[in-house]
């Protein structure tokens, strides 16, 4: 079965940092970029950043709110991508979902993952 | 940065019924645009990439058209499991920019 699952979620304090991974099985991790996609409590989705396959360069991007702050990387010999926080900031606090993206297809999002929370608090 | 505008915010429509959401760019995205459906407390599910192409397992009662700045995505033959929230999600440019949702109500 084709799945992502995401892991690192905790309660952190403001300034803190976080590392979230993002798990694929079921598929060849390093033929697709990966995408990360947040959303605050009881509010709509937000880009967070991507990372492409090495294939294409595995650049990087990363809104606004989070560039400076956030890393994605990714280490294919595990299937893992992450998403290192740095200066963690209350507004970060919402789930994490991290996509598969099919760079074939045109950089299409096929696959989420469950999501994992992240609660950034004092 | 593109903007993207879901209208409506909210539906309201019956089992069986037809329903269209639009999604307007706020400069020319060629065909990059992509549907997803979240239903409460699930994570999203795609549903239609590149505008109208449909995702594999997706049934054919989701439809998306469009290109350039007006995109639309239609559901037809309305199921208790549709209802649920949509959102559009513009992929030509970055930063990436999701529309704010569409809820999908009985």
């Amino acid at each position: 079965e084709v799945q992502l699952v995401e892991s690192g979620g905790d309660l952190a304090q403001p300034g803190r940092s976080l590392r979230l991974s993002c798990t694929g099985s079921g598929f060849s991790f390093d033929d697709y970029g990966v995408t990360w996609v947040r959303q605050a409590p009881g509010k709509g989705l937000e880009w967070v950043g991507s990372i492409r396959s090495e294939t294409y360069g595995g650049t990087t991007k990363y809104a606004a709110s989070v560039k400076g702050r956030f890393t994605i990387s990714r280490d294919d010999s595990k299937s893992i991508a992450y998403l290192q926080m740095n200066t963690l900031k209350t507004e970060d606090t919402g789930v994490y979902y991290c996509c598969r993206v099919d760079e074939v297809r045109g950089d299409a999002v096929d696959i989420w993952g469950l999501g994992t929370l992240v609660t950034v608090s004092s | 940065d593109i903007q993207m505008t879901q209208s409506p915010s909210s539906l309201s429509a019956s089992v069986g019924n037809t329903v269209t959401i639009t999604c307007r760019a706020s400069q020319d995205i060629s065909n990059f645009l992509a549907w997803f459906q979240q239903r409460p407390g699930k994570a999203p599910k795609s549903l239609i990439y590149a505008a109208s192409s449909l995702q594999s397992g997706v049934p054919s009662k989701f439809s998306g058209s469009g290109s350039g700045t007006d995109f639309t995505l239609t559901i037809s033959d309305l199921q208790p499991e549709d209802f649920a929230t949509y959102y559009c999600l513009q992929y030509n440019t970055y930063p990436y920019t999701f529309g704010q949702g569409t809820k999908l109500e009985i």
